[in-house]
């Protein structure tokens, strides 16, 4: 399987709500990282993941959570949903030595 | 600090050069990125730049690096209305592989 599927590619929940956002990353990329981008702004890193550990972080709350799989498939959770993330979430993967993440077309999430 | 700034908005004529700027503030950086985002979807890595060059050419692209400025540009000759999406500026050090975006440019391409 070639290129980065994010499901689902809409989703609308509720402030205090928890979500699961996943993505699968094609053969052989071991290093999956997680990025919010809220409208009109560039993406923000939230975390990598890389040999299913977490090894980097940006300034997101512990509510922010990922989980990387040895199939190459990832998840981000969000706890306590708050209006503020409403963004556009998006998984980008590479294999470790390499320089240019793959992204996926993102999910588009909207909390009321 | 890290940041990266790019200006908004970019309008051009199909056929004339488009030249987008970045400046970024991180003098560790390593790598520098341009990717490019279409309505409704990821990003599309176009091109990358260590910081160890000048220069770099890719077909109608082409990437200019002013370390000393920490100034970089994208160079789209000939560009088409296919060209028209939001370009991001990115970089990376080489401690962490996490990336820096700029808040991204519009580039609108006209007939």
């Amino acid at each position: 399987e070639t290129g980065v599927t994010q499901s689902p590619t809409h989703l609308i929940k509720t402030r205090g709500q928890q979500v699961t956002l996943r993505c699968s990353s094609q053969s052989g990329h071991n290093t999956v990282s997680w990025y919010q981008q809220a409208l009109g702004q560039g993406p923000q890193f939230i975390f990598q993941y890389y040999r299913e550990e977490e090894n980097g972080r940006g300034n997101f709350p512990p509510r922010f959570s990922g989980l990387q799989f040895p199939n190459y498939s990832s998840e981000l959770n969000v706890n306590a949903l708050e209006l503020d993330d409403s963004a556009l979430y998006l998984c980008a993967s590479k294999e470790y030595e390499d320089y240019g993440y793959t992204f996926g077309s993102g999910t588009r999430l909207t909390v009321v | 600090g890290e940041d990266v700034e790019q200006s908004l908005f970019l309008s051009v004529r199909e056929g004339d050069s488009s030249v987008i700027n970045c400046t970024y503030t991180d003098s560790s950086s390593t790598y520098l990125y341009w990717y490019k985002q279409e309505p409704g979807a990821g990003l599309q890595l176009l091109t990358y730049i260590f910081s160890n060059m000048d220069m770099k050419q890719d077909q109608r692209l082409t990437v200019l690096l002013n370390k000393k400025d920490k100034h970089l540009s994208l160079r789209i000759a000939d560009t088409q209305t296919g060209d028209s999406a939001i370009y991001f500026c990115a970089e990376s050090t080489r401690n962490t592989d996490k990336l820096i975006f700029g808040t991204g440019t519009r580039l609108q391409v006209f007939p």
